[in-house]
């Protein structure tokens, strides 16, 4: 089974770009993850799902303003021209046939 | 249009059982490949998978809590039934459903409901 590893916090400037992280465990790095947002006080969001191609397919609710992009075991969500609505919990997930795993999440802060 | 509700006590003693249901509608459980998974958070902390029930009728837990878990479909409600027994404090946390399916990501989410454990 996959394990997911976040960091905990990332914080970056109103109008400016963050790149948040999720990282495969030792010989999972083919998995494909999805990125969910969760605003405070809410449910969680689909966001997208991304290959280890770096492909990616958005959810109809996820703004222009986001994207993915892999490297090796890393899975990527870019987030431009940040704006206060961002500032929410980002989780990321994969799954087999007869599981689902959720990384640790990462806090970030919109300054 | 895709929709999940989840529904249940807000409110349960130590030792008790808790009886969580989800009604969707937008989908059907039956087309090949869908699932309706459980998942929940405790205040404060990050997303913990607990169950999944597919199109197939087969029903996958948590390792850690198996052992409580019971999850059942009822396809003529477009409902799905998580059960936990020996509820605990530690158990306090919002309950999510959401849709899934086997090549895909949860891609839709209910709103949540709070359960609380407390004598």
């Amino acid at each position: 089974q996959p394990v997911l590893t976040q960091s905990s916090s990332a914080s970056a400037s109103l109008g400016s770009s963050v790149k948040l992280t999720c990282t495969l465990s030792s010989g999972h790095s083919y998995y494909i993850i999805a990125w969910h947002q969760q605003q405070p006080g809410r449910a969680p969001r689909y966001l997208m799902m991304l290959e280890d191609s770096g492909t990616y397919n958005k959810g109809s609710g996820a703004p222009d303003r986001f994207s993915g992009s892999s490297s090796g075991a890393d899975r990527y969500l870019t987030i431009s021209n940040l704006q206060s609505e961002d500032e929410a919990d980002y989780y990321c997930e994969t799954w087999d046939s007869n599981t689902r795993v959720f990384g640790g999440g990462t806090k970030l802060t919109v300054l | 249009q895709v929709t999940l509700r989840e529904s249940g006590p807000a409110l349960v003693k130590p030792t008790q059982t808790l009886t969580l249901t989800c009604t969707f509608s937008g989908f059907s459980l039956t087309t090949s490949g869908m699932c309706v998974n459980w998942i929940r958070q405790p205040p404060g902390k990050a997303l913990e998978w607990l169950a999944l029930i597919d199109w197939d009728d087969d029903k996958y837990y948590s390792t850690s809590l198996r052992t409580r878990l019971t999850i059942s479909r009822d396809t003529s409600k477009n409902q799905v039934v998580l059960i936990m027994t020996n509820m605990d404090p530690v158990d306090t946390a919002t309950y999510y459903c959401a849709r899934g399916s086997s090549v895909t990501a949860l891609d839709y989410w209910g709103q949540g409901t709070l359960v609380t454990v407390s004598s």
